[in-house]
């Protein structure tokens, strides 16, 4: 049973670029929720999708965005990277919105030149 | 807004030495608390999970405990090793608009020393 993949490890891209992170859930997980982590700090929550919709938003501006795909796998969007965009970019997936543990993928790792 | 923090920053303990780590949080409209561990550059890899109606939870030489009322989680690792070493991040679970997320500490780095 695969386990929550992200793609790719890891990435170097240049400011103003744009770049697209991807996830595919656990098996039989319907939900992916993204999260960013800076160097030295915790995880924070950007977004969550569920029935290809995002249904809650941390405090990230428009340049995130996402897509959830029918098969429930899923795409983080950055546009006009900032340096202070590098970071761990972690997915996490679970069954269902409410109150189920998420499950969390390697990680993709950023670096904005 | 929920705030999550820990204590101490970082701790470097010799090997054989038991340790807590010490989470809180401010808000105790909680559904559980998570502790992982993240080793440096990789993912996090959960190590308990207390529901909110749970005292503590054991795992081998971890021991977990949650008090909702005073906003508090210790994780306890008995005999700590050199393996041991890593960054340790408590997450609270909560739900809002229906959506259930983690917020996460800052962390605290572990090393133990041979």
């Amino acid at each position: 049973d695969a386990g929550v993949t992200q793609s790719p490890t890891h990435l170097i891209k240049t400011r103003g670029q744009q770049v697209t992170l991807r996830c595919s859930p656990k098996s039989g997980h319907d939900t992916v929720s993204w999260y960013q982590q800076a160097l030295g700090q915790g995880p924070q929550f950007i977004f969550q999708y569920y029935e290809e919709e995002e249904r809650q938003r941390g405090n990230f501006p428009d340049r995130f965005s996402g897509h959830q795909f029918p098969n429930y796998s899923s795409e983080l969007n950055v546009n006009a990277l900032l340096l202070g965009d590098s970071a761990l970019y972690l997915c996490a997936s679970s069954l269902g919105r409410a109150k189920n543990i998420q499950y969390f993928g390697a990680g993709t790792r950023l670096s904005v030149l | 807004k929920q705030e999550v923090t820990q204590i101490p920053a970082a701790l470097s303990v010799p090997e054989g030495e038991n340790l807590v780590l010490n989470c809180s949080f401010t808000d105790s409209a909680i559904y559980n608390l998570q502790w992982f561990r993240q080793d440096p550059g990789k993912g996090l890899t959960s190590l308990l999970l207390i529901q909110s109606s749970q005292r503590e939870q054991t795992s081998g030489r971890l021991n977990a405990s949650l008090d909702k009322s005073s906003g508090r989680s210790t994780l306890y690792i008995a005999a700590s090793q050199p393996g041991d070493s890593a960054t340790y991040l408590c997450a609270v679970g909560l739900s809002t608009s229906g959506t259930y997320k983690y917020i996460f500490g800052t962390g605290t780095r572990l090393k133990v020393l041979a």
